[in-house]
């Protein structure tokens, strides 16, 4: 069965440094999403991505993150200069074509900023 | 305000005892609401689309409905590893983006 994957799956990084996080959505999805979930809290969406585009973005999604997609196959959220309160786990969503279609998340990649 | 309120935060039942949770929306125009699963430090598992009141679905031991203003996941004869976290989110018109309530964590004693 198609999964989102999403590396690496823990990454630990100093205050300031720049961090990329990668993910491969399901292969004929045309959505793609970041979300974030500090530590006991609810999950947050960051950003949807359609077309080459972002066509939402949250609040929390301010300059100091950006997405990309290189290739046909990966899609990455940048931190230019992490924070402590960036540390969280942070998950790929990606769906097909139509609104009502589910968004399927990945495994997360837990984010350490020390 | 939350737009979408869990009930409750946590639930602790024995292997066999059946129970529901709670999903409550504020918005109006739902588009759809989703139910998910998250085991600890994984992301969410998908289980559940409603669309409309008075829809229901079902998966193994789990039964999902919706009215107008909240929906319920029914949990029948549960079992240890029905443990988990599970999340509701709601898709209102004028958005593509879910919103996620904070969950209810469900622990089952064998």
């Amino acid at each position: 069965e198609p999964e989102v994957t999403q590396t690496p799956s823990h990454q630990v990084t100093q205050m300031g440094q720049e961090v990329i996080l990668r993910c491969v959505p399901i292969s004929n999805h045309l959505y793609f999403y970041w979300y974030r979930q500090i530590l006991g809290q609810k999950v947050e969406f960051l950003v949807s991505f359609y077309n080459n585009e972002i066509s939402e973005k949250s609040e929390i999604f301010d300059d100091q993150f950006s997405v990309e997609r290189p290739d046909g196959s990966n899609f990455t959220l940048k931190i230019r200069s992490t924070k402590l309160e960036d540390s969280a786990m942070y998950f790929c969503a990606s769906r097909g074509g139509s609104p009502t279609d589910t968004q399927y998340f990945g495994p997360g990649t837990r984010l350490t900023v020390l | 305000e939350d737009q979408v309120t869990q009930s409750p935060e946590a639930l602790r039942l024995q292997e066999g005892e059946s129970s529901s949770l709670n999903c409550s929306y504020t918005v109006s125009g739902l588009r759809g609401l989703f139910w998910y699963r998250q085991d600890p430090g994984k992301g969410p598992e998908f289980l559940f689309t409603l669309y409309s009141a008075g829809e229901e679905k079902e998966k193994e031991r789990l039964k999902a409905t919706l009215t107008k203003k909240e929906s319920f996941l029914h949990i029948t004869a549960p079992k240890p590893e029905d443990s988990a976290t599970y999340l509701c989110a709601v898709q209102y018109r004028g958005s593509y983006i879910p919103t996620f309530g904070r969950g209810t964590s469900l622990i089952v004693h064998p």
